[in-house]
């Protein structure tokens, strides 16, 4: 199985701030990789989809990059609404594992 | 608009079976493939299982196989999990995912709101 690991595993920036969540694949998975935000007591929701593309209906302060096996989500100013837990998911291979999460706070 | 809800959640005892049910709308159910992802209380996101559009590939987490079965009705606009054997770490908020693509599980672009599934005694 492909390992997927998300750093840092939580992580407190202020309103306005960039942030950037990293992912790294244990082996080449391409740009097969997604982002999702999941915000308390509520499903998980789409952000990225292929590595660097805004799902639809999604604000241009959320981005990714990468391929490979390096992968970097960011968000380039930090809103309150913003507070959630992201995931990174790969589906090159199965099973389409998720990263363990990285959770979001307001400092 | 698409819209995808689960049901079937509850209360069982270790060692019983329960099933799961996803109702679709919104789209043409039997073009994309369909997804369980669970998630324990307090931990992250679990891939559990996926099945293709027309049914005919069905995929497993190694933590569930032999014990959970997926199906779907492409008549109903359905998808089901059979889950049997159930141990009290099963026990989880279980959600439907509708994946972008019809054959392997690779994005999932919309999500049920979730069913809990709690194995006790």
């Amino acid at each position: 199985d492909i390992q997927m690991t998300q750093s840092p595993s939580s992580l407190s920036a202020s309103v306005g701030d960039r942030v950037t969540i990293t992912c790294q694949a244990s082996q080449d998975i391409s740009n097969y990789l997604n982002w999702y935000q999941q915000k308390p007591g509520k499903a998980p929701k789409l952000l990225i989809y292929d590595a660097s593309n805004l799902e639809t209906g999604v604000p241009s302060r959320f981005s990714g990059s990468g391929s490979g096996t390096d992968f970097t989500f960011t968000i380039s100013s930090l809103q309150p609404e913003d507070i959630a837990t992201y995931y990174c998911q790969q589906y090159d291979n199965l099973p389409p594992d998720f990263g363990q999460g990285t959770k979001l706070e307001i400092k | 608009e698409v819209q995808v809800l689960e049901s079937g959640g509850g209360l069982v005892q270790p060692g019983g079976s329960q099933r799961l049910s996803c109702a679709a709308a919104g789209f043409t159910f039997s073009s994309h493939a369909m997804s369980w992802v669970r998630q324990a209380p307090g931990k992250g996101l679990e891939w559990v299982s996926s099945i293709s559009g027309n049914g005919g590939r069905t995929y497993y987490a190694d933590s569930v196989k032999g014990r959970f079965t997926i199906s779907r009705d492409n008549s109903k606009n359905t998808l089901y999990l059979q889950m049997n054997s159930l141990r009290a770490d099963d026990t989880a908020v279980y959600y439907c995912a509708k994946d972008s693509y019809g054959g392997n599980p690779s994005k999932f672009d919309s999500w049920g709101q979730g069913t809990l599934v709690t194995v006790s005694s």
